[in-house]
């Protein structure tokens, strides 16, 4: 079974600082990894995904994330935020090319930007 | 490519109606999607797998008789709440796979979502 744990449920940081998203996985099987972004009322965009290769991975609007197996965390940065990164974050597995796609999401991590 | 549409966005009924959701997948055919739910403030749960001309599989705790789910054709499944109640509003969340795509093997693709209001 999978499962995913997003540490922090609402996390704050000031206009330009770096950004932080934790997140943890388990699976039996390798992993596809995601982060989405959820503004409010809407749908999910996809920021950026691990499948397989290079583990730093580079996304949209300037987050990128690393892949630790050892660590078993995909954990979303961001040199410097901005006001318009506030939005809810969710990290998400699946299984992958053994598996049928459906997600497996945390429960999401609230960011919010102090100007 | 890969675009994901949800209709109705928005839909408020009365309890004891029964309220249509659909999910389309415009450019592609999709022989899964998923139907994901989002209590107010919480995470997005999984429903149902819903397979192209066979039965929907339900997650534990789902009731397949309140969330009918049909997926007629490659391009459409919709989702019915029956005899909606208050405790049903929430936002229904579609996702489809696009095995023949670029990025087929990869990712699902997520519709817009629709928030359901129960009064």
């Amino acid at each position: 079974a999978q499962s995913v744990t997003q540490l922090g449920s609402h996390v704050s940081v000031s206009e330009g600082a770096l950004v932080l998203l934790r997140c943890n996985y388990s699976s039996s099987v390798p992993p596809y990894l995601f982060w989405y972004v959820q503004y409010p009322n809407q749908g999910l965009q996809l920021l950026l995904k691990y499948t397989t290769g290079a583990t730093l991975v580079k996304g949209i609007n300037g987050f990128e994330a690393e892949f630790k197996k050892s660590e078993t965390s995909f954990h979303l940065t961001k040199p410097s935020a901005h006001m318009s990164d506030a939005a809810e974050y969710f990290c998400a597995v699946s299984e992958g090319t053994s598996g049928t796609y459906k997600y497996i999401f945390g429960t999401g991590t609230r960011l919010k930007v102090l100007a | 490519g890969a675009v994901v549409s949800q209709h109705p966005s928005r839909v408020i009924c009365k309890s004891g109606t029964s309220v249509k959701i659909e999910c389309r997948s415009l450019d592609f055919q999709a022989t899964t999607m998923f139907w994901y739910r989002q209590f107010p403030k919480k995470s997005l749960m999984l429903m149902a797998t819903s397979n192209e001309g066979s039965k929907a599989t339900y997650e534990q705790g789902v009731e397949k008789d309140k969330f009918l789910i049909n997926h007629a054709s490659l391009t459409l499944s919709t989702l019915t709440v029956t005899s909606a109640h208050p405790e049903d509003s929430s936002f229904y969340i579609c996702s489809a796979r696009d095995p023949q795509g670029a990025r087929g093997n990869t990712e699902a693709f997520f519709g817009q979502g629709t928030r359901l209001t129960v009064v």
